[in-house]
């Protein structure tokens, strides 16, 4: 059965910490990988990655994606109390009907 | 065995046509959303249902329209379907624990509409 395992469930930090957040997958026909960060109300797209070895950054955050090892991290630099929430990782699958995979999430916690 | 369970799991219709799309969940949790996955990959809420009553409810077409037999089913009845509709809808479940708010989202698979 396909699956999308995070770790570590949960992370409490101080602003300031580099955290890394884990997402390893076993999935039949990958087609790329999501990350989200949960919100109050939906979650907030984060990336997207689809090829092994290309980083994806967005200001504090990075991603990468090994295809090889099956797994993705990511990566937050200079934490601040706001990025405090779930962090889900999700596959997509490239075969009709199977769709998205989500794993059960990274809660962090940044204290001040 | 499954959690949160969308059926179908795949949708091709056309356009002008009345579909439902199904969602259940087995864990006990008391509140269930659905959510519009766009082509950028951004997830928007659409409606949430708190023990069988609407709680959240965006700015979506009055062609959408939720329902909640029980807490533990969510359905997405959406009439005379547009081109625009095509998008892979979510279902989800979650449950706060104890007093501490905290969140456990739990989703569903995803249902790929595509309007032709």
């Amino acid at each position: 059965e396909d699956k999308v395992v995070q770790s570590p469930l949960s992370l409490v930090v101080h602003e300031g910490d580099t955290v890394t957040l884990n997402c390893s997958y076993e999935v039949t026909n990958f087609r790329s990988l999501l990350w989200y960060k949960q919100e109050k109300k939906a979650p907030t797209f984060l990336f997207m990655l689809t090829s092994s070895g290309i980083e994806k950054k967005s200001g504090r955050l990075s991603s990468i994606l090994d295809k090889k090892e099956l797994f993705s991290i990511l990566n937050i630099t200079a934490t601040q109390t706001g990025d405090s929430a779930i962090y889900l990782c999700a596959v997509d699958r490239d075969n009709y009907g199977q769709n998205f995979v989500f794993g059960p999430g990274t809660r962090l916690s940044v204290l001040p | 065995d499954t959690a949160v369970s969308q059926t179908p799991k795949y949708l091709v219709t056309q356009m002008g046509n009345d579909k439902s799309i199904k969602c259940e969940q087995n864990l006990g949790h008391d509140t269930m959303y659905w959510y519009k996955q766009d082509s950028k990959k951004f997830l928007k809420i659409m409606f949430s249902y708190n023990n069988k009553e609407l709680i959240i409810n965006e700015t979506v077409p009055n062609r959408f329209s939720p329902k909640s037999p029980d807490k533990a089913h969510l359905n997405l009845h959406i009439n005379s379907l547009e081109l625009g509709d095509s998008a892979v809808y979510f279902c989800a479940s979650s449950q706060v624990a104890g007093g501490r708010g905290y969140y456990g989202y739990t989703f569903g698979s995803g249902t790929r509409l595509t309007v032709v």
